[in-house]
């Protein structure tokens, strides 16, 4: 069975502040995701990691993918408050995801 | 790019009746859908996995009497909630491959409040 770590799962950060999410998983998968939520909205798609050493960064946000170490990272620099929200990470083959727990993330001014 | 509609986005109920909700492709087709439902402050679990033309597979544990799930076109699963309870009460969100892509495309979600 698949399982997903992600740590931590309650962040609370001070704007321009950096700081790294984590996510280990069970069993080798084809790809690894991140995502973003908004309290009663669905997910964004942040990146898709496909192949060991894959780094992809947009914005603020960096993820990284270790397939050896069976671990991703999602990393925050100057964390901005419009950045406060849930990120999950999602393993999976053919599209059918297992998910993280969720980080909930809060960034104060 | 590709987008994935859900409808309705939400819907109370009361217990006892039924609830479908509506997942559609809008401009690609999907043979593959996914359902997945999120209860509240909680990550989201796989329910099935809904095949265009075939019976949907189900996850252990979600009882595939009470959530039939259709798949009879190649842009529209529909998920429908029988004999709704409180304890149904839940964000239920549908995705899509699109099969050249790398990843799956979310519905908006649907928050269905059971009273």
């Amino acid at each position: 069975e698949l399982k997903v770590e992600q740590n931590p799962l309650f962040l609370s950060m001070q704007e321009g502040k950096n700081y790294t999410i984590y996510c280990n998983y069970s069993t080798t998968s084809d790809r690894l995701y991140w995502y973003r939520q908004d309290p009663g909205k669905s997910l964004e798609s942040l990146f898709v990691l496909l192949s060991n050493g894959a780094v992809k960064q947009e914005g603020r946000l960096m993820a990284s993918l270790d397939t050896k170490a069976r671990l991703s990272t999602l990393h925050i620099t100057a964390a901005v408050h419009d950045l406060s929200a849930t990120y999950f990470c999602a393993v999976g083959s053919n599209y059918k995801l297992t998910f993280g727990k969720g980080t909930l993330l809060t960034v104060n001014p | 790019g590709a987008v994935v509609s859900q409808h309705p986005s939400w819907v109370i109920c009361k217990s006892g009746t039924s609830v479908k909700i509506e997942c559609r492709s809008l401009d690609f087709q999907a043979t593959t859908m996914f359902w997945y439902r999120q209860f509240p402050k909680q990550s989201l679990m796989l329910m099935a996995t809904s095949n265009e033309g075939s019976k949907a597979t189900y996850e252990q544990g979600v009882e595939k009497d009470k959530f039939l799930i259709n798949h009879a076109s190649l842009t529209l699963s529909t998920l429908t909630v029988t004999s709704a309870h409180p304890e149904d009460s839940s964000f239920y969100i549908c995705s899509a491959p699109r099969w050249e892509d790398t990843e799956a495309f979310f519905g908006q979600g649907t928050r269905l409040t059971v009273v």
